[in-house]
Order: C-alpha cells, then structure tokens, then sequence
C-alpha cells in the first residue's frame, strides 16, 4: 500500500530551527517533494530529493534516506511568514504520479 | 508563477446537479491534474492527463469525469454532485513526467455541495 506519515501540528519560535519529518511505505519511489501552502493557497514548490543526502536552498534544507524511507525538511531563521501547511509528497514509479501526505501545520511564534 | 486559472474560484450547488470545474493553462505543459483536498485526507489525485484526449482515473475517481481537448483546457466534471464532493479542488501542471520537474498548482476552487 501507499502511506506517508507527517506530523499533524507544529509550534515554533521566531528566529528558530525546526524540522519537519516525513516517512513514507509506497510501492515505487521516483523522487519526494516538499510543498508549502498558507492557508486558503495553492501549494507551491519547495524542494526535490531524488538521491540520498542533503538538499539546501537558503533557508530551508531538505533531507532523504531511501532506505528508511525518510526525509525531513528544515527551517531555519524561521520568520512569522512561514506559518503554513508542509506537504511531503512521493513520487511513484507508475505513471509518475504523486502521493501526498497529510501536511504539517507550522505555527510559528513570536 | 505558472500560468494556470481555474474557474470558477467559488460555487454553491444543490445535490444531484452538475458541476464543470474548468483550468485553463498558458504554458504549454503536457501533464494536467485534479487534485481534491480535504482536511485530515490531503491532496488526493482524482484524474489527470498527459495529453490530449489521454486521460486516466487517479485514487478518489468515482463520480468524476474529465476531457482534454485542448492542450490548455482540462476540464472535471460531476455528474450529479453529492454533499461528499464538497471539497477545495486543485488543478496542477507539469511539463515532464518521471523526472525532478515539480508540479505548478493554481489557486483553487472552493465547491460546497448542499
């Protein structure tokens, strides 16, 4: 079966680190993306791990393991802004499809 | 920010009528998607297409319909819409498939079935 597991809430502070995990059980693995969406938007592009390690794009960084089936994206320097839903989503090997998980809600905090 | 426009952004229907959610795109991209998005499920595909006339069904196909007659038109139907197909609908875009091409989202269409 298709399962990708996130954290439904987090709170962060201003300024802080934080890092949101997703793992994922899916039947063909073609790459994994993180999306970010405020509230009543569309999602929008983040980062895109297809190999194993590190991806780093100013602010945020991205992670994966493909053999645990891990990935985490990391904030840094958080800023009021970037209060928002994180979506992890997996792109599978038949028809390139994605499969999204639930999303994180990041509250951030002065 | 990709060229995509669905409509309409709002709608309020009587269960048992149907409803086309139309997204039109200006960039010329072969992949289009219907996506729904509801809370505690995230975004689930409903059908896509990679070209025109080529469509097929995604998870949460059942009571949808789509055409693509043009590259720049993809459109979703409900036959007769039901309160469970109240829900924010998303159109996505891409230009390939299989590689590290993301998709584009647009803005959405808020559908409330009563």
């Amino acid at each position: 079966g298709q399962n990708i597991d996130q954290p439904t809430e987090m709170t962060a502070t201003e300024g802080a680190i934080v890092q949101i995990n997703c793992t994922y059980q899916t039947s063909g693995f073609n790459g994994l993306f993180w999306y970010q969406q405020h509230a009543g938007e569309a999602p929008t592009f983040l980062s895109y791990n297809v190999l194993d390690g590190l991806e780093e794009k100013g602010r945020f960084s991205s992670f994966l393991s493909r053999s645990k089936g891990y990935s985490y994206l990391l904030l840094k320097e958080l800023q009021m802004k970037d209060s928002a839903s994180y979506l992890c989503a997996v792109r599978d090997n038949q028809g390139g499809k994605l499969i999204f998980g639930q999303g994180t809600e990041l509250s951030v905090k002065p | 920010d990709a060229g995509i426009t669905q409509s309409p952004r709002h709608k309020v229907t009587e269960t048992g009528t149907p409803v086309t959610l139309r997204c039109h795109q200006t960039e010329n991209h072969r992949y289009m998607y219907w996506y729904r998005q509801d809370p505690g499920h995230g975004l689930r595909l409903i059908h896509y297409s990679y070209g025109v006339k080529d469509t097929d069904k995604g998870e949460v196909s059942d009571g949808y319909s789509v055409s693509r007659s043009k590259t720049e038109d993809f459109l979703l139907t409900l036959e007769s819409a039901t309160s469970s197909q109240t829900s924010v609908y998303f159109c996505a875009i891409s230009d390939r498939q299989g590689v590290s091409q993301p998709q584009h989202f647009g803005d959405g269409t808020r559908l409330s079935i009563l």
